[in-house]
């Protein structure tokens, strides 16, 4: 079972703010940094953001990510129909010894 | 431009093997570490595991410690996964991802059902 948590889904009008949020504990979100992908089941996961806060090239700045001690959050302003997707959380676990991903947010369109 | 393509997926009885490749190509593969990563039907993704750039250290999800062994071959842009003793719930798309930290790039996925 997956050690972030994160809500099963979250929706919003085109032209909204979006926001998911991703909770962890000490031995992973509060000690190491935070990813999220964007994902189309089937289809190749794409990375959004790294390093808790960064975009990779050519991802729209409209996707945005921020940690705050053992929780992380990725922010999608201006919500378009194409941002329909699963969306999850990452990060390494050092009690683990490996990564984990959140149990995934699927985001719709209102 | 990086690009990760997985094969070996397939039709599997309980407990038997099966071994996944994934062919690099785009960047300089033993410069970085290397990802397993899968998703069960209806499931989410599930990290398996990393295998650092030179192939010295290595990390399995408890899930299939001691069954899967993921190795690499820099000389020629490969990776593998060795999956033994196979069971049911192993059943799953599985994809390889490059970079270590990140997991900045996948490939397509390739198929692995286990049933009788």
């Amino acid at each position: 079972q997956s050690v972030l948590t994160q809500p099963p889904s979250a929706s919003g009008t085109p032209g909204q703010r979006v926001t998911i949020s991703c909770s962890g504990s000490s031995s992973n979100i509060g000690s190491n940094t935070v990813n999220w992908y964007q994902h189309l089941p089937g289809t190749a996961p794409k990375l959004l953001i790294y390093s808790n806060n960064q975009r990779p090239s050519g991802v729209p700045d409209r996707f945005s990510g921020s940690k705050s001690g053992t929780s992380a959050s990725l922010a999608i302003s201006g919500f378009q129909s194409e941002d329909e997707a699963d969306y999850y959380c990452a990060a390494w676990d050092d009690s683990l010894n490996g990564f984990v991903f959140g149990t995934g947010t699927e985001v719709t369109v209102l | 431009q990086v690009h990760l393509v997985e094969s070996g997926g397939g039709v599997v009885q309980p407990g038997r093997s099966l071994r996944l490749s994934c062919a690099a190509s785009g960047f300089t593969f033993s410069s970085y570490g290397m990802h397993w990563v899968r998703q069960a039907p209806g499931k989410g993704l599930e990290w398996v595991a990393l295998i650092w750039y030179d192939g010295i250290d290595k990390y399995y999800a408890d899930s299939v410690k001691g069954r899967f062994t993921i190795s690499r071959d820099n000389s020629k842009n490969m990776l593998y996964l060795q999956m033994n003793s196979l069971r049911a719930e192993d059943t799953a798309l599985y994809y390889c991802a490059k970079d270590r930290y990140n997991l900045d790039s996948w490939g397509q996925g390739t198929l692995v059902t286990v049933s009788s």
